[in-house]
């Protein structure tokens, strides 16, 4: 069974700092990884999504990557603004179902 | 833009209660999800259904049930709340799932069990 972890639980930043969040999972044998946000009390937007063949997704100042042989996939954020306070969560995907699982996600504080 | 509601954003409900949270999704999206969300924990499947009146356990699908009976809409059902059913209800729907679709999700109901 796919075990997704999330290091470190929560990341306290100044504004301006790069964002570095790391995602693990223990089954190779993905569809896609997937980046999600989540604000306080609310649902989740998809960030990014990196499909099983790819190495590496941008997005404006969102850069995520992904090494299948080593189970491990990270998000920086670049320059990092107060506006990106928020809980972020990896997902796998690793059936034909759409059933995602979930990493325990990253809370993280940028001070101005 | 896909849209995903829930009945209610926040729910307080009495133990022994019979419990309905509703889902719906305005974009034909065959598969719908029922998770719960809670701290430390992350998100863990309830149920998925991937057509109209189809239906399968996640991972812990114990005191829950679901119905499907139009495409739109999925609810998911607490036959007799119990604290330890305290949670965040996350819905969620995917088009087909397939290496580049992603699951949109409703903005959660926080339920409370007295």
């Amino acid at each position: 069974k796919q075990e997704v972890t999330q290091i470190p639980a929560a990341l306290s930043v100044p504004e301006g700092e790069n964002l570095v969040l790391n995602c693990s999972f223990t089954d190779s044998a993905i569809y896609n990884l997937q980046w999600f946000r989540q604000d306080p009390g609310k649902g989740l937007t998809s960030l990014l999504l990196i499909q099983s063949s790819q190495r590496e997704q941008t997005s404006g100042r969102l850069n995520a990557s992904l090494d299948k042989s080593s189970g491990r996939s990270t998000l920086y954020i670049a320059a990092s603004q107060p506006g990106d306070s928020a809980t972020y969560l990896c997902a796998t995907l690793t059936d034909s179902w759409g059933k995602l699982q979930f990493g325990a996600g990253t809370q993280v504080v940028v001070t101005p | 833009d896909v849209k995903v509601t829930q009945s209610s954003r926040y729910l307080v409900k009495r133990t022994g209660e019979k419990v309905f949270l509703e889902c719906v999704q305005d974009m034909d999206h065959e598969n719908m999800f029922w998770y719960r969300q809670d701290p430390g924990l992350g998100l863990r499947l309830i149920y998925f259904s991937y057509d109209v009146k189809m239906k399968e356990k996640g991972d812990i699908p114990e005191g829950y049930s679901v119905s499907r009976e139009k495409k739109e809409r999925f609810s998911l059902i607490l036959e007799s709340a119990s604290t330890n059913q305290t949670s965040m209800y996350l819905c969620a729907s995917i088009l087909l799932a397939g290496s580049t679709d992603t699951q949109y999700f409703g903005p959660g109901t926080r339920l409370t069990v007295l």
